[in-house]
């Protein structure tokens, strides 16, 4: 499996201001996607990061909200925009191979927005 | 509406004896299911998986069955053991280029 790091580990930050989050992966994968965990709910697709091309959002997500980069095939970045109370959830880097059903798992970043 | 249904947020078992996870599913185009465990601060693990086409795969203390027409799985873990106290959580995916449907999870308690 990869190494996958997902920096920062937790912020809190005011409302109305952005966090970018960074996930660095140790070999190339061909997928990456980005999920949610709000409080006491289950994790939840937010996007595809796609390379070199923009993201494929799920139902609910929307590119002004989520901005997705994905410049090379071992690296992603997630922001969330304009942060709200409502935003406070752990936001999960995921990585896997196209021919392969495994996904795994950064070890997540916990946003606290006050 | 809910594709992936943990329907026991919590289970408490004694040590040594066998965990039984479950999970239902609603949508018949999901092609292989998943099992991860969660730390708490950690990121999911991912420990088993199963194609559609199979009903059972086996890999150490940990068991999956799938019964398809009933769109229900189950996780057992045999023996239980003080180091698998967290939460599990069941997915399930129509493919490796598509992102997982989860559920609530399974808080599961290992008694001494």
């Amino acid at each position: 499996s990869a190494v996958i790091s997902q920096k920062p580990s937790r912020d809190i930050c005011q409302r109305g201001t952005s966090l970018t989050i960074q996930c660095q992966v140790d070999s190339q994968v061909t997928m990456m996607f980005w999920y949610r965990q709000q409080p006491g709910q289950s994790l939840t697709l937010i996007a595809t990061a796609n390379q070199g091309s923009e993201a494929t959002y799920e139902s609910g997500f929307v590119i002004d909200k989520f901005p997705i980069s994905r410049p090379n095939l071992t690296f992603s970045t997630l922001t969330v925009s304009n942060m709200s109370p409502e935003d406070s959830s752990i936001y999960l880097c995921s990585v896997g191979q196209a021919e392969n059903t495994e996904a795994f798992f950064g070890q997540g970043t916990r946003l606290t927005v006050v | 509406d809910q594709q992936v249904k943990q329907n026991s947020p919590s289970l408490s078992v004694q040590e040594g004896r066998i965990s039984i996870l479950n999970c239902d599913y609603t949508n018949s185009m999901f092609d292989y299911f998943l099992w991860y465990k969660k730390y708490p601060a950690e990121g999911p693990t991912f420990l088993i998986s199963i194609s559609s086409i199979k009903d059972k795969n086996e890999d150490g203390r940990f068991t999956v069955f799938l019964n398809k027409s009933a769109k229900h799985l189950s996780l057992h873990i045999v023996p239980s053991q003080p180091g698998d106290s967290a939460v599990y959580f069941c997915a399930a995916g129509g493919g490796g280029a598509d992102g997982l449907t989860f559920g609530k999870g399974t808080h599961l308690i290992i008694q001494p």
